[in-house]
């Protein structure tokens, strides 16, 4: 299985709920990303926390790191109907020369 | 505002056609990434490139080939188009190598092969 796995696949909350979506990789890193990508166009980057950082905040997002667990989650709150898109970690092993993607989740806000 | 700007946002190619996907970026970005995302499969590396006209390999090369002629522009080649090529195609690039401050990805180019 891929390194950075999100975890759940999709999840649909009303607006003004909190959304909270989870990381899983397997490899030591030195950062992990997340991403936001509306649909049919290109990732945007939200946040970066770096492997001796335990949490970050910007605006609405809340991102935690817990490396002996190796995972992380991404907590927007207060969400509203503009946050629907898909949210994807990214991790950049210590041994590798990439960052690699998981495969996302979908998270739908009603309105 | 900054940009990677990428060609096309919809391309339709038949079976066996050499298909250009451009991608343009105006940070003077040393690093440049081409990746394809496929639904239950994220994103996959293909080729990157952190120098002019220096090249590596990502997780999926085959039947693809690139061209970093100048810093600001990295070209995905499609040698002979086929079917399973049939994708959403992203370029992004970064300051440092590696991504380590974060990737700045273009709107994507969705290309189907017939």
């Amino acid at each position: 299985s891929q390194q950075g796995e999100e975890d759940p696949q999709a999840l649909s909350i009303q607006e003004g709920e909190n959304a909270t979506m989870n990381c899983s990789y397997k490899t030591s890193i030195n950062n992990l990303q997340w991403y936001r990508q509306n649909s049919g166009r290109g990732l945007v980057h939200l946040i970066l926390i770096r492997s001796n950082e335990r949490e970050k905040h910007s605006g609405r997002l809340r991102v935690t790191l817990d490396t002996s667990k190796k995972s992380s989650s991404l907590l927007i709150t207060a969400s509203r109907a503009a946050d629907t898109a898909s949210y994807f970690c990214a991790t950049d092993d210590t041994g590798g020369f990439k960052t690699i993607f998981g495969a996302g989740t979908r998270l739908f806000v009603k309105a | 505002d900054v940009k990677v700007t990428q060609s096309s946002r919809y391309l339709v190619k038949r079976t066996g056609e050499k298909v250009f996907l451009e991608c343009v970026q105006d940070m003077d970005h040393e690093n440049m990434f081409w990746y394809r995302q496929d639904p239950g499969l994220g994103l996959r590396l293909i080729y990157f490139s952190y120098d002019v006209k220096m090249k590596e390999k990502g997780d999926i090369p085959e039947g693809y080939s690139v061209s970093r002629e100048k810093k600001e522009r990295f070209s995905l080649i499609l040698e002979s188009a086929s079917t399973n090529q049939t994708s959403m195609y992203l370029c992004a690039s970064s300051f440092s190598f590696r991504g380590r401050n974060g990737y700045t990805f273009g709107s994507g180019t969705r290309l189907t092969v017939v």
